[in-house]
């Protein structure tokens, strides 16, 4: 069965980093892109960025709000994706997802989320 | 950017069929995709690529698409559909490359 199990969440001041990792269980990690999606307290879900497969070239493409503060990489061999966050601003705040991502389509599975409040 | 358009909200019976729409811009021209999200959850797939269901999804679960209305039609409605519903599109022009809409809060009465 398909998991996703993300951490790393927690309190941040405005200005600070934090470093989001999201290990997944059940099926070929290295194979599927992989994208973060958010959501802000009693808000909707916002497209955060993505990474394409090693396969695929490993590019990278991100959200124009999270643009040059925001960076995502993987360790196919530890199954793992990462979420690296800086210069974090109180709008940062709220629950990030792991998700697969059926390249330029939709994303297929989420996993359960971890929550960033970014203040002072 | 572009924009998908949804209702706030919608209210429907037990046992009675909802629609649910997304509005966008010739969104007919595009592949449009649903998930469910319930209180404190995850979301969770329920129609991609307009009117595909995910292994596990109730055939009650339908999508179609065209013009500028994509729309999610759950049938005989449960209890247990009870849940905000969000409608994204791949848009790959411009940024955001992906894009939700609002979501729907659908009651079931």
């Amino acid at each position: 069965e398909e998991q996703l199990v993300e951490s790393g969440g927690g309190l941040v001041k405005p200005g600070g980093s934090l470093r989001l990792s999201c290990v997944a269980s059940g099926f070929i990690f290295s194979k599927p892109w992989m994208s973060w999606v958010r959501q802000a307290p009693g808000k909707g879900l916002e497209w955060v960025g993505r990474i394409q497969s090693r396969a695929d070239g490993g590019a990278t493409d991100f959200a124009p709000p999270v643009k040059g503060r925001f960076a995502i990489s993987r360790d196919d061999l530890r199954s793992t994706l990462y979420l690296e966050m800086n210069s974090l601003k109180t709008e940062d705040t709220g629950v990030y997802y792991c998700t697969t991502d059926r390249a330029s389509a939709n994303f297929p599975f989420w996993g359960q989320g971890t929550l960033v409040t970014v203040s002072s | 950017s572009y924009v998908l358009t949804q209702a706030p909200s919608v209210s429907v019976a037990p046992g009675q069929t909802a629609t649910i729409p997304c509005g966008g811009d010739k969104i007919g021209a595009r592949s449009v995709h649903w998930y469910q999200q319930k209180p404190g959850q995850a979301p969770v797939s329920v129609v991609y690529d307009d009117h595909k269901r995910p292994s596990g999804i109730p055939e009650r679960f339908s999508g179609s698409n065209s013009g500028d209305t994509a729309t999610l039609t759950i049938s005989r409605v449960e209890a247990g559909d009870e849940a905000d519903y969000y409608c994204q599109v791949w848009v790959g022009s411009s940024d955001p490359l992906y894009v939700f809409g609002s979501g729907t809060k659908l009651t079931v009465l």
